[in-house]
């Protein structure tokens, strides 16, 4: 099984700071067709998870231009160029690559 | 309105059996694979399960294999999950979450609000 590693755990970032968070996985998840299946998610206080970036670098719709996704093979990074309030919640990396699909531990973000 | 609604969560002690469902609507759901996610209290994301847009075909995390079964039903628009022998690490929101494309990439672009599954005596 593919085992997901996030770092940091806990992201304390001034608002209009950049942020990142480095998703590592225990195999190689680059797809025969050339796409990394690694996968974005934050999960804002009391609501579901809502994706962010899939295969490692495409935004989903609706996502501000401010998140972006990059990394190949086995390391990732999600990136936010400025960080705004409503950007509070936890992110969790994920690779679809092989069942069971597994998920990162989680990152922290708050606001100081 | 595109959405998933779960239901099904409820108390049922250690042992029992409970089916949570999740209604799809607004969009074509027989084109989608359809994944469960679990989150225990205060914890992180669990992938699992998953089944193919066509039902066919049917994944699970190792550790509930043999007690969990998913399923679904493309005339309803509805996917199922058959937990039997629940034990108290089963205690977790329970979400459904549509896959973006017509197979697996864990690309989860739609998710539901979620049902409560409590596994206690």
């Amino acid at each position: 099984d593919i085992v997901m590693t996030q770092s940091p755990l806990s992201l304390p970032v001034t608002p209009g700071e950049p942020a990142s968070i480095s998703c590592r996985s225990s195999q190689s998840l680059l797809h025969s067709n050339a796409y990394n299946y690694l996968n974005w998610y934050l999960q804002k206080p009391g609501q579901s998870p809502q994706l962010l970036i899939y295969l490692g670098s495409i935004r989903a719709s609706g996502v501000p231009d401010r998140f972006s996704g990059s990394g190949s093979g086995t390391d990732f990074i999600l990136k936010i160029s400025r960080v705004e309030a409503e950007d509070v919640g936890v992110y969790y990396c994920m690779q679809g690559l092989q069942t069971p699909c597994s998920f990162g531990q989680g990152t922290k973000l708050e606001i100081k | 309105q595109v959405q998933l609604v779960e239901s099904g969560g409820s108390v049922v002690q250690p042992g029992r059996s409970l089916r949570l469902s999740c209604a799809a609507s607004g969009f074509t759901f027989s084109s989608h694979p359809v994944h469960w996610v679990r989150q225990a209290p205060g914890k992180g994301l669990e992938w699992v399960a998953v089944i193919s847009f066509d039902g066919s075909n049917q994944y699970y995390v190792d550790s509930v294999k043999g007690r969990f079964s998913i399923s679904r039903d493309n005339s309803k628009n509805t996917l199922y999950l058959q937990m039997n022998s629940l034990r108290d690490e089963d205690t977790s929101v329970y979400y459904c979450a549509r896959d973006r494309t017509n197979t697996y990439s864990g690309a989860l672009d739609l998710w539901g609000q979620g049902t409560l599954v409590t596994v206690s005596s």
